[in-house]
């Protein structure tokens, strides 16, 4: 059973730029969640989705993010008119079913560069 | 709210010595707790977790974590370091009421001198 997949690893940027970072989660996990890591801190949870549903989008800056589950393919998010403090890793995690105890197992991330 | 702090940013120790990671937690509800190693470039893997069936949880690698409710602590220890224990630590907790979203701490950076 593979592991949560995220693509591409790298990304680089100009300012104003768009950025989508892809993530196929495990097999028969329906519940994605994203989350970023800015140097040298913690994670902070983005948004959770389930197939063609946004779940909690509470962690998601207002402006330029988005993020979308379609009932085919991968979890997008889509940084639009990327700025410098945008850059980060940006972390996927996925799991079978929706309850506290439940694990999220985590993709290794992509590593965004905004220049 | 809730929130998870874990003291030390840094921590040293050598081979074979004992290790101690701290955290300590704030929840207005029984919470669930998490601790998660991250390698360098790498995405983050389930260390262990706690979810109110025993205080005392063991994990891989050798690893262990006890719930204190008391000192609303999750400690990680290993009684012996090993190099390849060398990584980026973070406790993380979730409860009942917060929906989805996992809270972590700001990580321990562990180095393991030969």
């Amino acid at each position: 059973n593979a592991g949560v997949m995220q693509n591409p690893r790298h990304l680089v940027r100009r300012r104003g730029q768009e950025a989508r970072l892809r993530c196929s989660p495990m097999k028969g996990h329906s519940h994605v969640y994203w989350y970023r890591q800015l140097p040298e801190e913690g994670l902070k949870f983005m948004v959770y989705l389930q197939k063609e549903n946004i779940i909690d989008e509470s962690g998601m800056p207002k402006e330029r993010f988005s993020a979308e589950f379609p009932k085919e393919g991968p979890s997008i998010l889509r940084i639009q008119q990327v700025v410098r403090g945008d850059s980060a890793a940006y972390f996927c995690a996925s799991s079978p079913r929706q309850t506290p105890q439940e694990t999220q197992y985590f993709g290794p991330g992509t590593r965004l560069l905004v220049l | 709210a809730q929130s998870v702090t874990q003291l030390g940013s840094h921590v040293s120790v050598s081979e074979g010595a004992l290790v101690l990671l701290r955290c300590n937690y704030s929840s207005s509800v029984p919470p669930y707790l998490f601790w998660y190693v991250q390698y360098p470039n790498q995405g983050l893997q389930l260390l262990l977790k706690y979810t109110s069936a025993a205080t005392l949880v063991k994990g891989i690698n050798g690893f262990e974590a006890e719930f204190k409710k008391s000192e609303t602590s999750f400690h990680l220890t290993k009684p012996s370091a090993h190099m390849s224990d060398a990584a980026e630590y973070f406790c993380a907790v979730r409860q009942e009421t917060s929906g989805s979203r996992l809270t972590f701490g700001e990580g321990t950076q562990l180095t393991v001198n030969p």
